[in-house]
């Protein structure tokens, strides 16, 4: 059974521009959510996705953006890129919410931002 | 305010020996504890998920332990091994949702 598959791994962007990463979670899981991890601050919570919809949004900016489609696939998006955008980007899935779940990590997704 | 603190920051040990992490949380209510390893690079991967009534939990040579009184967690490797060299999180579900986690506990085990 695959695991969480996240793509691109590697990606360095300029300043201002835009990125979008993607993550495919596992076989049936239909709960989706993303983490930005820097060195100094951990694991920071971005978003949750349940069929499609957003059930939890953490305290990022409106540049932080994502959705989830029909299969559970799901994308984020960061506009006008900063420095500080530079991080660890995790995308996780479980079957669904329930605090019971175990939650699966992907490998992550680094960004340089330049 | 970070609710959940992890100490010590960071370790390192010889390869063989023993180590406790600890894990404190403010986190209200409380609906389970989980610890996760992630190697350099590498996504966090589930060592042990524990509720409000267990104690113990063990993962081969790895032993996690709960102290829903006090809101305290350990995670104890024995014999440690070269590939135990990560980072070790503990995350708190508070029950709606938001997990809170931890920075972490950078472990370095050397020959």
């Amino acid at each position: 059974k695959a695991g969480v598959t996240q793509t691109p791994r590697y990606l360095i962007k300029t300043r201002g521009q835009q990125v979008t990463l993607s993550c495919s979670p596992i076989s049936g899981h239909r709960s989706v959510s993303w983490y930005q991890q820097t060195p100094g601050q951990g694991l920071q919570f971005l978003f949750e996705y349940f069929s499609e919809t957003q059930r939890n949004k953490g305290n990022f900016p409106g540049r932080f953006s994502g959705r989830q489609f029909s299969n559970s696939r799901s994308e984020m998006n960061v506009s006008t890129l900063e420095l500080g955008d530079s991080a660890l980007y995790l995308c996780a899935s479980s079957l669904s919410p329930g605090t019971g779940n175990t939650i699966y990590f992907g490998e992550g997704s680094w960004l340089t931002v330049v | 305010k970070n609710q959940v603190e992890q100490s010590p920051q960071s370790l390192i040990i010889l390869e063989g020996k023993n180590c406790t992490l600890q894990c404190n949380y403010t986190v209200s209510p409380f609906s389970n504890l989980r610890w996760y390893k992630q190697d350099t690079g590498r996504g966090p991967v589930s060592l042990t998920i524990m509720t409000f009534s267990e104690n113990t939990k063990s993962n081969g040579r790895y032993t996690a332990t709960l102290d829903a009184d006090t809101k305290q967690s350990s995670l104890h490797i024995t014999a440690s091994q070269l590939s135990d060299s990560a980072s070790y999180i503990c995350v708190v579900s508070p029950g709606n949702n938001r997990l809170a986690f931890g920075k972490g506990n950078q472990v370095v085990v050397i020959p």
